[in-house]
């Protein structure tokens, strides 16, 4: 069966570092790899998907970015945290054909100070 | 542009009582939808699909029906649990892989 894995749980960071947070895939090929921020008000917003190895594409400006190494490894960055990037980070894979439901890691609560 | 509106929350419920959270979504065509279910600290989890008109999706005692005359897809449970409590989201399928997510609708239910 298919599995996915985000760590860290959480990370306190202060404003300025860097950060990488990682998610990886195991069980299937090729997926539709995702990347979200869920803010306190419950609201998911997707930040980049995947549908490819090194292909990224962004939703929204930001502070972020996103790669993808290998086929079932994406990992989101920053140069230089921000306090607005306080928020729970959630990684999420799906099939690559057809309209298929997206399956969540247990996400990264990442607080700024 | 396309969207999923549910209702407002917080709902809270007492054990064993119904359950019904609202959800319409525009589209064109006949979108796959969802239901996914948030326990608190933790991801989302995927609670039921319906992939066309009239399907009902089922889990762990909910239900939803796809409607496409009234382009709805209420969630349903006829008798809650305290364990229950959770922040539901409703999706839809949308081109490119993407889902459309609705702004959630957290569930309290009180022994």
């Amino acid at each position: 069966s298919q599995t996915i894995h985000q760590w860290p749980a959480t990370l306190v960071q202060p404003v300025g570092s860097p950060l990488s947070l990682e998610c990886t895939v195991e069980g299937t090929s090729n997926p539709n790899l995702y990347w979200y921020r869920q803010a306190a008000g419950r609201g998911l917003q997707l930040l980049f998907y995947s549908v490819g190895i090194g292909q990224i594409s962004s939703e929204v400006p930001q502070n972020l970015s996103a790669s993808r190494p290998q086929d079932r490894q994406f990992i989101l960055s920053s140069k230089k945290l921000l306090l607005s990037d306080s928020g729970f980070y959630l990684c999420a894979w799906s099939v690559s054909s057809g309209p298929q439901p997206q399956h969540f890691g247990d996400g990264t609560r990442l607080s700024i100070l | 542009g396309d969207s999923v509106t549910q209702m407002e929350g917080p709902v809270t419920l007492s054990e064993e009582a119904f359950l019904t959270i609202n959800c319409t979504y525009t589209a064109t065509g006949y979108p796959s939808l969802f239901w996914y279910v948030q326990y608190p600290g933790e991801g989302l989890q995927l609670l039921l699909k319906a992939t066309k008109a009239d399907d009902k999706g089922s889990n762990k005692g909910f239900e939803a029906t796809y409607r496409k005359e009234t382009t709805s897809f209420h969630l349903e449970k006829g008798s809650v649990q305290v364990s229950d409590s959770a922040v539901y989201f409703c999706a839809r399928y949308n081109q490119g892989g993407k889902l459309i997510f609705g702004q959630g609708t957290e569930l309290s239910v009180k022994p």
